[in-house]
């Protein structure tokens, strides 16, 4: 079941540079958007969330970009942070049910 | 800050056996959910409960799972008969409502050996 792609297992990126994290899907019916963080041995944190009514949403330093024709989301962090090393989860849900289905995660590291 | 929390954190339990895994949701929540992620492999949804009952369930939740509210805070997870392949981290998630961000604890990984 691959609804939700994240293509890159890893992404190294210099501390103050901006980090750009993406992820495809493949369900129409998905209107719902989220980016999750998550630390080692700890639960995934909730980041920033979009619905499909929405191409982009701001929250500090967190962006996320919606392409629904290309059914492609980003998360852009700016600047990257040491702290915001981790691994980055992108997960979607349609309207039709709560579950959030998950794409396999991204391991952001930021060099100093 | 409010947080979802789980007990134990990490439980080893032998084949065949039936474990309980608690968690206690953020209070004013409405919705309650299970998630594992079996090592290497991505989170899967197990499912959701709203108003005292399951209001959706995957493919994984079969028989063997069973999901509880107890009591006003209590939010149980119940394998009967664990197999090796439940081997997993277990996340329990609150949201308020239906279809917006889940909360999540930190997980109770499960061995089953």
């Amino acid at each position: 079941d691959q609804q939700v792609k994240q293509n890159s297992p890893s992404l190294s990126v210099q501390e103050g540079r901006i980090s750009i994290l993406n992820c495809d899907y493949t369900n129409s019916m998905f209107d719902y958007f989220l980016w999750y963080k998550k630390y080692p041995a700890e639960g995934p944190t909730f980041l920033i969330s979009i619905s499909s009514i929405k191409d982009k949403n701001e929250d500090g330093r967190f962006t996320v970009f919606l392409n629904k024709s290309a059914k492609h989301l980003s998360l852009h962090i700016v600047p990257s942070q040491p702290g915001d090393s981790a691994v980055y989860f992108c997960a979607a849900s349609p309207t039709s049910n709560y579950q959030l289905i998950w794409g396999a995660g991204t391991k952001l590291i930021i060099k100093p | 800050e409010p947080e979802v929390t789980q007990t134990p954190s990490h439980q080893v339990t032998q084949m065949g056996q039936e474990v309980i895994l608690r968690c206690v949701p953020i209070s004013n929540h409405l919705y309650f959910y299970w998630y594992r992620q079996i090592l290497g492999q991505k989170v899967e949804f197990l499912v959701s409960f709203y108003n005292n009952e399951i209001s959706e369930k995957s493919e994984i939740f079969d028989d063997q799972f069973s999901v509880e509210r107890p009591d006003g805070s209590n939010f149980t997870l119940k394998i009967r008969s664990t197999k090796l392949e439940d081997s997993a981290m277990y996340f329990c998630a609150s949201s308020p409502a239906g279809n917006t961000e889940a909360f999540f604890g930190q997980g109770t990984r499960l061995t089953v050996v």
